[in-house]
């Protein structure tokens, strides 16, 4: 049973659309959550992190948590064609090894001009 | 920025035989692992390291095997490859200091087993 769930699996968004991708998970013991980026071929690299209950924004992006739920959203908003990749959502203890990571399946975005 | 390098990049392996898939790091990181990627699934751990001369199971370690002789160097060893081990195999390392941290991952290696 995947311990990290993201819907939807794949979303196509119009250019300067909105696009909202959502990850959950199942273990109640997670106290981190990460977004990262992987464009097709390449390696994942870090979007965005968060810790606490609330709302992060960087640039175009914000991110969602909900602790009590263990529900994060990432949201793109006027949205672009180098957007377009699969965004993977991981989370982790921090009673774990310091970093080790659960990886989500990925929603797979692609940003149409 | 964090630099993690991989070697090969590419491989094609016969079922049965032995393959070493290299990582080395630069950034002076503690914690190094091993992560293999197939369709669908996303990243699951094979093994990590935190010390040199350590290595610890990840999620899915069965039919590998991981050295980490140095800090800056981490391996993952296939003794006998299996069909099912066609995947891409990425490596990452993390720093030890300040919290919850992020993972740097090297560019991966696609291996295919005939």
């Amino acid at each position: 049973q995947q311990k990290v769930q993201q819907s939807p699996e794949s979303l196509i968004v119009p250019e300067g659309g909105m696009a909202s991708l959502n990850c959950t998970s199942s273990d109640r013991n997670v106290d981190y959550f990460w977004w990262y980026r992987q464009h097709s071929g390449k390696s994942p690299k870090m979007l965005m992190s968060i810790f606490s209950n609330g709302e992060k924004e960087e640039g175009r992006f914000t991110v969602h948590l909900n602790k009590a739920s263990l529900h994060t959203s990432l949201h793109i908003r006027d949205s672009q064609p180098s957007d377009s990749a699969l965004y993977l959502c991981a989370a982790s203890k921090w009673t774990q090894v310091v970093g080790q990571l659960t990886f989500g399946r990925g929603t797979r975005l692609q940003v149409y001009a | 920025e964090a630099a993690v390098t991989q070697s090969p990049r590419s491989k094609v392996a016969v079922t049965g035989g032995k393959v070493t898939l290299s990582c080395h790091q630069t950034n002076n990181h503690d914690y190094m692992y091993w992560y293999r990627q197939d369709t669908g699934h996303g990243l699951r751990l094979i093994h990590y390291s935190y010390v040199a001369d350590s290595t610890e199971k990840g999620d899915i370690p069965d039919g590998y095997k991981a050295s980490r002789p140095s800090q800056e160097n981490f391996s993952l060893i296939l003794e006998l490859a299996s069909l099912s081990q066609t995947a891409v195999y990425f490596c990452a390392s993390s720093d030890a200091t300040g919290g919850p941290y992020e993972q740097y991952f090297g560019p991966g290696t696609r291996l295919t087993v005939l």
